[in-house]
C-alpha cells in the first residue's frame, strides 16, 4: 500500500522545546514539501526539497529546520524560535518537482501548551 | 505569497444540487490544480488543468480556466453529502517554484 505517512497524528509540546515531525513516503518521489495550515486558512509553504541533500526555504521558514538525508524521508523540526507553532502540519510529495501533482500525508496537529 | 483566492469562502447546498466554486489568481500560470480536504485530513488532488486548456472533466467534476480573466471554476454536479469538504485551488507559476494554495471554499452538502 504505497503512500505518504506522517507521525504522530497529535503532538503536544511545552513552550521552549524543539519537536520533530516525521514524514515518510514510499512512492519513490523526488520532491517533498512541508506546509503549515492554520484554522480556516490555506496552506503556507515552510520548506521543500527537490532532491536528496538539497532543500529550499518556503514562505514561512523562520523557526523551522529540515533535512533530506534519504529520498523517502523529510523530517521537520519545529524549534523554540518559532513564536506561534500551534498548527496543523502537512507533508506532501511529488514525482518530480513543482509542476507535478502533490500527494499529501494525513497531517500532524501540533499543540504547544 | 498566496496567489489563488477562492470564492465563495463557504457554500451550503442541498444534496443533488450543483456546486460551483471560483478561483482567481494574479500572475501568469503554468497550470492550476484543484484539491479537496476533508476536515482534519490531508489534501487529495482532484484535477489539473494546463494554461493552454479551457475545460476539463473528471466524473462529476468540471473545471474551466479563463487565462484572460485569470480565473478558474470548479463545478461539482449532483452533489452528495460525501462531497462536504474544503476545496482549494493551487497555481503553478512559470519557472520551478512550488504550488501556491488559496484559502479554500468550505462546501457543506445537506442531505
Amino acid at each position: 500500500d504505497g503512500g505518504i505517512t506522517q507521525s504522530p497524528k497529535y503532538l503536544f509540546r511545552k513552550e521552549g522545546q524543539n519537536v520533530t515531525l516525521s514524514c515518510e513516503q514510499n512512492l519513490n518521489h523526488d520532491a517533498m514539501y512541508w506546509y503549515r495550515q492554520d484554522p480556516g486558512q490555506g496552506l503556507r509553504l515552510i520548506y521543500y526539497s527537490q532532491i536528496v541533500n538539497d532543500f529550499q526555504k518556503g514562505d514561512i521558514a523562520e523557526g523551522y529546520s529540515v533535512s533530506r538525508e534519504k529520498k523517502e524521508s523529510f523530517p521537520l523540526t519545529v524549534t523554540s524560535a518559532q513564536k506561534n507553532p500551534t498548527a496543523f502540519y502537512l507533508c506532501a510529495s511529488s514525482r518530480n518537482g513543482p509542476p507535478d501533482t502533490q500527494y499529501f500525508g494525513p497531517g500532524t496537529r501540533l499543540t504547544v501548551l | 505569497s498566496q496567489q489563488g483566492e477562492e470564492d465563495p469562502q463557504a457554500l451550503s447546498i442541498q444534496e443533488g444540487e450543483n456546486a460551483t466554486m471560483n478561483c482567481s489568481y494574479k500572475t501568469s500560470i503554468n497550470n492550476l490544480q484543484w484539491y479537496r480536504q476533508n476536515s482534519g485530513r490531508g489534501l487529495v488532488h482532484l484535477i489539473l488543468i494546463r494554461s493552454n486548456e479551457r475545460e476539463k472533466h473528471s466524473g462529476r467534476l468540471r473545471v474551466t480556466l479563463d487565462t484572460s480573466k485569470k480565473s478558474s471554476s470548479l463545478l461539482i454536479t449532483a452533489s452528495r453529502a460525501a462531497d462536504t469538504a474544503s476545496y482549494f485551488c493551487a497555481t503553478l507559476n512559470s519557472g520551478n517554484t512550488p504550488l501556491v494554495f488559496g484559502k479554500g471554499t468550505r462546501l457543506s452538502v445537506i442531505a
